[in-house]
């Protein structure tokens, strides 16, 4: 069963950082790609980030580029965000994802979330 | 970048009735769209892939349909159950956009 278990979130002042982290299991990891996708209060669904199976490839949303670095561990089944620079829009629940492919495609499964708050 | 619309915003619909949904990108994507359904509360969930494919365990009253720009939702009866937000995203390449949401009520 592929499970996707989210942590690190929290409430954090703007310009501050926080550290994501997705713990993945049930499937063979490095294969597929992984993306973050977050959810304001009452909002739509965005995407925030995206890393291939390999690592080697890399993408994010204009929003958060220059400010969020996604990163995999494939040796520990790990992907992580690294929020700098937090400001209050990054407010929302941020979802780790399992993509179909190696480099794109849908997200066939989803974690439950963890929420960050950033907030004075 | 691609930019991802879709249409309505939100509807109201008697059970039994059909619901249809659409999904516009602003560039070709030729058959690279997914649609979610999103109950309230809840974790996004895949309903279909490569516009018409259904995700296994989705129920087979909803169909994906088109391609190139133009993709539509159909739930062909509507169910209590489907009380939801359905979004549209693209799946051909970063940026893996999502479009704005459905919500989807009964009347």
């Amino acid at each position: 069963e592929v499970q996707l278990v989210e942590s690190g979130g929290g409430l954090e002042q703007p310009g501050g950082s926080l550290r994501l982290s997705c713990a993945a299991s049930g499937f063979s990891f490095s294969t597929y790609a992984m993306s973050w996708v977050r959810q304001a209060p009452g909002k739509g669904l965005e995407w925030v980030s995206g890393i291939s199976g390999s690592g080697g490839s890399i993408y994010y949303a204009d929003s958060v580029k220059g400010r969020f670095t996604i990163s995999r561990d494939n040796s520990k089944d790990t992907l992580h965000l690294q929020m700098n620079s937090l400001r209050v829009e990054d407010t929302a629940v941020y979802y780790c994802a399992k993509m179909s492919g190696s480099y794109y495609g849908e997200i066939d499964y989803w974690g439950r979330g963890t929420l960050v708050t950033g907030s004075s | 970048d691609i930019q991802m619309t879709q249409s309505p915003s939100s509807l109201s619909a008697s059970v039994g009735d059909r619901v249809t949904i659409s999904c516009r990108a602003s560039q070709v994507i030729g058959n690279y769209l997914a649609w979610y359904q999103q109950k309230p509360g809840k974790v996004p969930k895949l309903l279909i892939y490569a516009a018409s494919t259904l995700q296994s365990g989705v129920p087979s009253r909803f169909i994906g349909s088109g391609s190139g720009t133009d993709f539509t939702l159909t739930i062909s009866s509507l169910q209590p159950e489907d009380v939801a937000t359905y979004y549209c995203q693209k799946c051909n390449g970063a940026p893996f956009t999502f479009g704005p949401g459905t919500k989807v009520d009964i009347k």
